[in-house]
């Protein structure tokens, strides 16, 4: 099946730092987006990017399918963006709703 | 908009007894899933619907899950009998159509003794 990779899988952070966040996937998809799992165990859809490149706020993320990686990024890093990014990937239309999930950054950032 | 609901917030049970979790979609969402997390395994997909109709329950681990969807707006998971193994988060799902995003509740921790 489809792999999906995430690294690093940790990464600390001092307030006010830039990171970048990569999300590898072994064949070609239809549908990729980004959640953050805060620290109470929600999960927040981030964003939806099967292509391109989008922005909201402090996050943008980039999909390149054609190269298999997405990017997020995290620019001005504040103690709220805390927890765990998962990029979750979606084979083809043929098995919508199967969303294969990586294994998630651990972010953590400091005062 | 209030958001996927999903209740109990958290469910303590013995091993054996019947669990069953329950969810309410955004309304005007067409498809829901269920999802369940694990520190061994992550976020694995159980089943999803669209339209109230089970499109993929590959993801049931076996006979013991059941998944219903009776109207637009309900949907409840099932576990007959309950084992310690099944102790995890299980989140709900709803997105708008097949190609929107995502929106996840707040999850249902349940532990089984």
């Amino acid at each position: 099946g489809i792999q999906v990779e995430q690294s690093p899988p940790d990464l600390i952070l001092q307030e006010g730092a830039n990171s970048t966040l990569r999300c590898n996937f072994s064949d070609s998809v239809n549908n990729l987006q980004w959640f953050h799992q805060n620290p109470w165990g929600q999960l927040i859809n981030l964003f939806y990017i099967p292509s391109g490149t989008k922005q909201n706020g402090r996050l943008s993320a980039t999909t390149v399918a054609t190269e298999r990686y997405s990017l997020l990024y995290i620019s001005s890093s504040q103690t709220t963006d805390s927890g765990v990014y998962f990029c979750a990937v979606e084979l083809s239309t043929d098995s919508w709703g199967k969303f294969q999930f990586g294994a998630g950054t651990q972010v953590v950032v400091t005062p | 908009d209030a958001g996927v609901i999903q209740s109990p917030r958290h469910e303590v049970t013995e091993m054996g007894q019947e669990v069953t979790l329950r969810c309410k979609p955004i309304s005007g969402h067409d498809y829901l899933f269920w999802y369940r997390q694990t520190m061994m395994r992550g976020l694995e997909l159980l089943i999803y619907f669209n339209n109230n109709v089970p499109i993929d329950d590959s993801g049931m681990p076996e006979d013991r899950f059941s998944a219903k969807m009776p109207n637009a707006s309900f949907s409840t998971l099932k576990i007959q009998p309950s084992e310690p193994r099944d102790s995890a988060v299980y989140f709900c799902a709803s997105s708008y159509s097949y190609n929107s995003p995502l929106h996840f509740g707040n999850g249902t921790r349940l532990t089984v003794t």
